[in-house]
């Protein structure tokens, strides 16, 4: 099935960096959704954007939608050792089946 | 207030049987989704659940899947003859019928880790 070109597939990073990782499509989508998956758990959803251009905030999260539509990237200011995880990218058209990145797995090195 | 859960949380089978998983949706959601996550990888779909129009099962991978929505609430996958590759984790998730800018957004269990043996 479709899938979105997430990147970086993996980071290792000091205590206190900050972070940024996007995904892009060849396709549009009308809704971004940024989640974040702990082992053993299902993904949480971190931040969702439904218009292009909206830069929305969540705490240490920003993310943003792509002009384009094709595009996003969720930016993780100052990490700390909790922010260890999978982040996923999905687009979204409508009610539709989410349409999901490989994920990207943040390391934090304390 | 309850998210979505899902039943059992871990099964181990031996290749050739059937299984069935069970999500129950967050009280009120129309539309339930079921996602298989393989290692390593993102979440592929499978199924999807509005209300009581007829289900998109565009993302089944073989006949041997089927699911089915009692009372347009609870869910079952029912995965028959199981194989090696199927051992993955199953994913649901729930939301709103379609409307206003977020009531779409899936909110998902914890998963069914299923490995067959």
């Amino acid at each position: 099935g479709q899938q979105l070109n997430q990147s970086p597939q993996s980071m290792f990073i000091q205590e206190g960096e900050d972070v940024s990782m996007n995904c892009t499509s060849s396709s549009i989508f009308n809704t971004w959704l940024w989640y974040k998956q702990d082992p053993g758990e299902g993904p949480v959803l971190l931040i969702a954007l439904y218009k292009a251009g909206e830069l929305t905030s969540n705490g240490r999260l920003t993310a943003q939608f792509g002009i384009t539509r094709k595009d996003s990237f969720l930016n993780i200011s100052a990490s700390i050792p909790s922010d260890v995880g999978i982040y996923f990218c999905a687009g979204q058209l409508g009610n539709t089946p989410l349409v999901f990145g490989k994920g990207t797995r943040l390391s934090v090195i304390a | 207030g309850a998210g979505v859960s899902q039943s059992p949380s871990n099964k181990v089978t031996e290749k050739g049987k059937d299984v069935e998983l069970r999500c129950d949706p967050i009280s009120g959601h129309t539309a339930l989704y079921w996602y298989r996550q393989s290692l390593g990888q993102g979440l592929e779909f499978l199924i999807y659940f509005q209300g009581n129009s007829a289900p998109d099962k565009s993302g089944l991978p073989s006949d041997r899947f089927s699911a089915e929505r009692t009372g347009g609430s609870v869910s079952t996958l029912t995965i028959q003859r199981t194989q090696q590759e199927d051992s993955a984790v199953y994913l649901c998730a729930s939301s709103f019928s379609p409307g206003l800018a977020g009531e779409e957004t899936q909110y998902f269990g914890p998963g069914t880790r299923l490995l067959v043996l």
